[in-house]
């Protein structure tokens, strides 16, 4: 089964404490992406990977790091989260034709 | 820069038609999609459209495109309960693998 695995699933943690999120694809896709979602505003595009080894900044790329040491993996990493980066995170694998996503992260950072 | 825009609320009654609208503006994109959101949940895709299409029919979906307006729109015919949700209208940027997403319709279904 087509799948893209994100954990955790909730997380609170306080301003400042490095956190990392996880995520895993099973279709072998080149790119993959993440996205953070906000009320109102949609889904916004944080960082995206060509293939492995190839990362690039997407619309809200600030305060954050990722990093595609393999195909499969994608991992989100916030060195020093603040408060603005509460919101809702999903990751996604895409093909041509569709885009795969995870079932989300709810950070909260307080 | 590209934009796809869509209205945030919607409330129809069960039984009734629905209509989420969504303009886009890049006239290159491939492929648009309609893509739901449930709560807790993360997107699944619904149904997508070929730019070459002007309508798609799937079960109680229609899905209409209007390329000279640029102008997508999802008809949900007999509106259940089940399909209160998030609908997100995106589309694909020509020659990348960038989705753009608009802001999600949020539909509401009374009883």
């Amino acid at each position: 089964e087509a799948q893209v695995t994100q954990n955790p699933r909730y997380l609170i943690t306080v301003t400042g404490k490095k956190l990392t999120v996880t995520c895993s694809q099973n279709m072998n896709h080149e790119y993959m992406s993440w996205y953070r979602q906000d009320p109102g505003l949609g889904l916004r595009q944080i960082y995206y990977s060509m293939n492995v080894e190839v990362t690039d900044k997407g619309d809200v790329p600030e305060g954050y790091k990722v990093s595609r040491k393999e195909k499969r993996n994608f991992p989100l990493i916030l060195e020093s989260p603040s408060p603005n980066q509460t919101s809702l995170y999903f990751c996604a694998s895409s093909s041509h034709t569709e885009a795969f996503f995870g079932q989300g992260t709810r950070l909260t950072v307080v | 820069g590209e934009d796809v825009e869509q209205s945030l609320f919607l409330s129809v009654r069960e039984g009734d038609s629905s209509v989420i609208n969504c303009t886009y503006t890049d006239s290159s994109s491939t492929y648009l999609y309609w893509y739901k959101q449930e709560p807790g949940a993360g997107l699944q895709l619904l149904t997508y459209i070929f730019s070459n299409m002007d309508m798609k029919q799937d079960q109680r979906l229609t899905v209409l495109l209007n390329k000279k307006d640029k102008h997508l729109s999802l008809r949900i015919a007999d509106t259940q309960t089940g399909d209160s949700a998030i609908y997100f209208c995106a589309e694909i940027i020509s020659g990348t693998y960038k989705y753009i997403f608009g802001t999600g319709t949020r539909l509401k279904v009374l009883a």
